[in-house]
């Protein structure tokens, strides 16, 4: 079967850095990606890695090691309006190019001052 | 400015009644999806349309239909069929520049059942 592994609920303070883990396992892979959303809102891409290694955008910085199938996703410096579920997802198609994304049940993450 | 307009945010269902969700960009993407979540959940897809006048189902499509006349609207129909169809559906487009696989969302329509 297919599944993407997260922890369900992490909580940290502000300034703090936490990290997000996911592993998976699916049919194919092609590149996991991490969306973040507020509760109730629409969901944000965050970052892309289609290879292994760390990709840094600003505060956020995600991880890839496919040998492991695992990803994480780095917050820093966390701020309150960071507080939000995270999600992260795998495209599994690679020739068909239908770009259909496989997310994880997701990580709510909760910031104290 | 460009995005996914979704509406109604917030619709109401009756017993035996179809309904539909609208959905329309003006990103210029061919990719267009909708998913399903329920509270506490990922991300559920329902339809995807890759390019107008072709769909396919998704992983959760029985008693939904679409349809895909325009590369700019996708709409989703919820039908009497679907015996539980609370949740927040959300409607999303494909960017592929600079190689990256990004959708982008819609706000969302929060359906209930009277």
């Amino acid at each position: 079967g297919q599944s993407l592994e997260q922890p369900s609920e992490v909580t940290a303070v502000e300034g703090a850095i936490v990290q997000i883990n996911c592993t998976y396992q699916t049919s194919g892979f092609y590149g996991l990606s991490w969306y973040q959303q507020h509760d109730g809102g629409a969901p944000t891409f965050l970052s892309y890695n289609a290879l292994d290694g760390l990709e840094e955008t600003g505060r956020f910085s995600s991880f890839l090691s496919r040998s492991d199938s695992y990803g994480y996703l780095l917050l820093q410096e966390l701020q309150m309006k960071d507080s939000a579920s995270y999600f992260c997802a795998v495209r599994e198609d690679g020739s068909g190019n239908t770009g259909k994304l496989i997310f994880g049940q997701g990580t709510t993450l909760q910031v104290k001052p | 400015d460009g995005g996914i307009t979704q509406s109604p945010k917030y619709l109401f269902r009756k017993e035996g009644q179809n309904v539909t969700l609208s959905c329309e960009q003006n990103l210029n993407h061919d990719a267009m999806y909708w998913y399903r979540q329920d509270p506490g959940q990922g991300l559920r897809l329902i339809y995807y349309s890759q390019i107008v006048n072709d769909f396919q189902k998704g992983d959760i499509a029985e008693g939904y239909s679409v349809s895909r006349e325009k590369k700019e609207s996708f709409p989703l129909t919820v039908t009497s069929a679907q015996k539980n169809p609370t949740a927040f559906y959300l409607c999303a487009s494909r960017s592929i520049a600079g190689g990256k696989n990004i959708q982008y969302f819609g706000a969302g329509t929060r359906l209930s059942v009277l």
